[in-house]
């Protein structure tokens, strides 16, 4: 069984501050998920990284694929209210077709206060 | 169209009812998947449907019944559940072998 580690699990901070993000596994991923999730609604995929060592730019948000393809940042610059909200990593297994079974991390619940 | 709508927005049963949650997609995606998602936490896949055939079922009680009538709707019906059921239930859909997944709104459970 696949588990993917994330960090933190709370995360509450003040307008402006940057925040970083992290899952780590001791299993390859063939790909990278990163959602957002706001209340009352379902997850939205910001990302998908797919190469080692990839970095993906999203305005203010920086995703990193580690060269391993084992683990994953997302980094916040200068956070706003905005960007409040429930992130999720979710990995797709290497070797074969993943018939749809992401892995999850635990998620992180991301609190920006004016 | 790129929109997975549910339907509906909140439910609340009792433990003796059968209700049915409703998914539509229309992004010609042949992968939809149930997950279940209880507060603060991640997703839990309950069902694949890979070209409107079941592919997986992660060990989901029979009171859960999935349904795919064609390749654009989704359903899950819903019988004698018990309170720890209660959840938000979300319909995912992905283009097959592209595991990038678009996730409708869900449904929030209550079951009395």
């Amino acid at each position: 069984t696949q588990l993917l580690e994330q960090s933190p699990q709370f995360l509450s901070i003040q307008e402006g501050e940057n925040l970083t993000v992290y899952c780590n596994s001791s299993s390859v991923f063939s790909s990278l998920q990163w959602y957002r999730q706001e209340p009352g609604e379902g997850p939205v995929l910001l990302v998908t990284v797919v190469t080692g060592g990839e970095v993906k730019k999203l305005k203010r948000l920086t995703f990193q694929f580690g060269d391993a393809r084992k683990d994953s940042s997302l980094h916040i610059t200068a956070a706003q209210p905005g960007d409040t909200g429930l992130y999720l990593c979710a990995g797709a297994p290497a070797g074969g077709t993943s018939y749809g079974k992401l892995t999850f991390g635990q998620g992180t619940i991301l609190t920006v206060h004016p | 169209d790129t929109e997975v709508t549910q339907t509906p927005k909140h439910l609340v049963m009792g433990m003796t009812n059968k209700k049915s949650l409703k998914c539509e997609q229309h992004m010609g995606h042949r992968a939809m998947y149930w997950y279940k998602q209880k507060a603060k936490k991640p997703p839990e896949l309950m069902f694949v449907y890979s070209y409107e055939k079941l592919s997986i079922n992660e060990s989901v009680p029979s009171r859960f019944s999935p349904e795919c009538p064609n390749s654009s709707l989704l359903n899950l019906h819903l019988h004698a559940l018990q309170p720890e059921d209660s959840a938000l239930y979300l319909c995912a859909s992905s283009g097959w072998g592209n595991e990038k997944l678009f996730f409708g709104s869900g449904t929030q459970l209550s079951v009395l």
